[in-house]
């Protein structure tokens, strides 16, 4: 599978812990969020985006906030388990809509 | 339903060779694109097609990457000739959605990777 670099960032957690990834962005046009996850050897998977006009979105045990004052993303995590154990990025588009910016991603590691 | 397949998984060649990548994307999806990730890097754009026509290619390094969709079927991107610094992973994803939209759910291939000796 593919390895990480050497300066990702990392988060440790033991399971049933809830998780927080933390992502900031610069680009103040930006109108479109996505997390990604990606597990060794596979692609990018889509789990959660959120529009600028929305601070806060929840998913199946994930939710997204964004703090577009500090240009800010985050990513929860409930009750985190061993296969949620991956790289997560994110990602924004700013106004075309098509091109994804990505972040440079945190490795997140569930302990059993 | 398939998704987005990627061959090869992983191609080790020399410094000068030529590599050809390809991608099918999922049925049906006019959008294609094209992101690879150096090492200890982010995931970069390199270029988007709609159908047959590429879209935006801005994010293409250099004229050594020539990406093509023949029919606007599945694409291909070759690197002629290699250098050290194309080594990564180049992902290829698609989507349904029409640019200017919203961007909806990208999906993603596996991933090849590419290693240049």
């Amino acid at each position: 599978g593919e390895s990480v670099g050497l300066h990702l960032p990392t988060l440790s957690v033991q399971e049933g812990d809830n998780s927080i990834i933390n992502c900031a962005y610069s680009n103040s046009a930006s109108d479109y969020f996505i997390w990604y996850k990606q597990e060794s050897g596979k692609g990018p998977q889509f789990i959660i985006d959120i529009r600028s006009n929305m601070d806060k979105r929840q998913g199946q045990r994930v939710t997204v906030l964004l703090n577009k004052t500090v240009k800010h993303l985050s990513l929860q995590i409930a009750a985190t388990q061993p296969g949620d154990s991956a790289v997560y990025f994110c990602a924004e588009s700013g106004g075309s809509n098509y091109k994804l910016t990505f972040g440079k991603g945190t490795l997140l590691t569930v302990n059993p | 339903e398939a998704g987005v397949t990627q061959f090869p998984s992983h191609s080790v060649i020399e410094k000068g060779q030529t590599v050809t990548l390809r991608c099918d994307p999922i049925s049906g999806h006019d959008n294609l694109y094209w992101y690879r990730r150096v090492m200890g890097k982010e995931i970069k754009f390199l270029l988007h097609f709609v159908k047959e026509s590429k879209q935006d290619e801005s994010g293409m390094p250099n004229n050594r990457f020539l990406a093509e969709r023949t029919g606007g079927t599945y694409s291909t991107l070759k690197v002629q000739p290699a250098e050290l610094e194309d080594s990564g992973v180049y992902f290829c994803a698609s989507s349904q959605v029409l640019p200017g939209t919203a961007t909806g759910e990208l999906f993603f291939g596996e991933g090849s990777r590419l290693t240049v000796l």
